[in-house]
């Protein structure tokens, strides 16, 4: 199994409500990573998880909050998100992050409009 | 500042066309992956490499570790391969992927 499963695939919310975005591998990998990609922009980092401990932060409001409640899922909660926020959430793995020929595999991303 | 650069940002080709895709980045690298993402999709890993050259089917990927540069070669293209191509270093102190801004692919049949 070489898959990241991403949920929901799309996602409508308002600017009071919370939401949660899940992923899930099943890979073995001991790093998670949550990023945003706006259109036509490239992928931009908001968090690193390694070995269920966040160890990256890109100084990411704190409408996001992360979590990692064990090695095969990432969550991303979403509360009192700003229209700006609507973009592309992709998650990621890959091996641990001191490990050489480190090899990611993304998920299809969840597409997240904020109303 | 940018990390990783990549050229051209957007290329039309004619169908059987040879197309190459060029990144160089300025960050310590262990590995770079090469991903392809087509129109409001996620993201799929065509190649990692970290050093020398890799073939998939039609498509290259080589990696000069001493000069900081990759290409992505894609050959007799089709118009399947439209999508946009980014290139993604893996920094090994930096602990995170970086990525380039993208080559968006056009091909015409």
């Amino acid at each position: 199994d070489t898959e990241v499963t991403q949920t929901p695939k799309h996602l409508v919310m308002g600017m009071t409500n919370k939401k949660s975005l899940k992923c899930e591998q099943h890979m073995g990998h001991r790093a998670m990573y949550w990023y945003k990609q706006k259109a036509k922009k490239p992928p931009e980092l908001m968090f690193v998880y390694s070995y269920e401990k966040l160890s990256i932060n890109e100084s990411v409001p704190s409408r996001f909050s992360p979590e990692c409640p064990n090695s095969s899922l990432l969550n991303l909660h979403l509360h009192a998100l700003q229209p700006e926020d609507s973009a592309l959430y992709l998650c990621a793995s890959s091996q641990p992050l001191n490990r050489v020929r480190t090899e990611a595999f993304f998920g299809q991303g969840t597409r997240l409009t904020v109303v | 500042k940018n990390e990783v650069e990549q050229s051209p940002q957007n290329l039309t080709a004619q169908e059987g066309e040879f197309i190459t895709i060029n990144c160089s980045y300025s960050v310590g690298i262990s590995a770079l992956h090469w991903l392809q993402q087509h129109p409001g999709g996620g993201i799929v890993s065509l190649f990692m490499l970290s050093s020398g050259k890799k073939k998939h089917g039609r498509l290259i990927a080589t990696i000069n570790i001493q000069e900081k540069h990759s290409s992505l070669h894609i050959t007799a293209s089709h118009p399947r391969d439209s999508a946009v191509y980014i290139c993604g270093p893996y920094s090994n102190t930096g602990n995170q992927f970086y990525f380039g801004t993208g080559t968006s692919l056009t091909v015409i049949p």
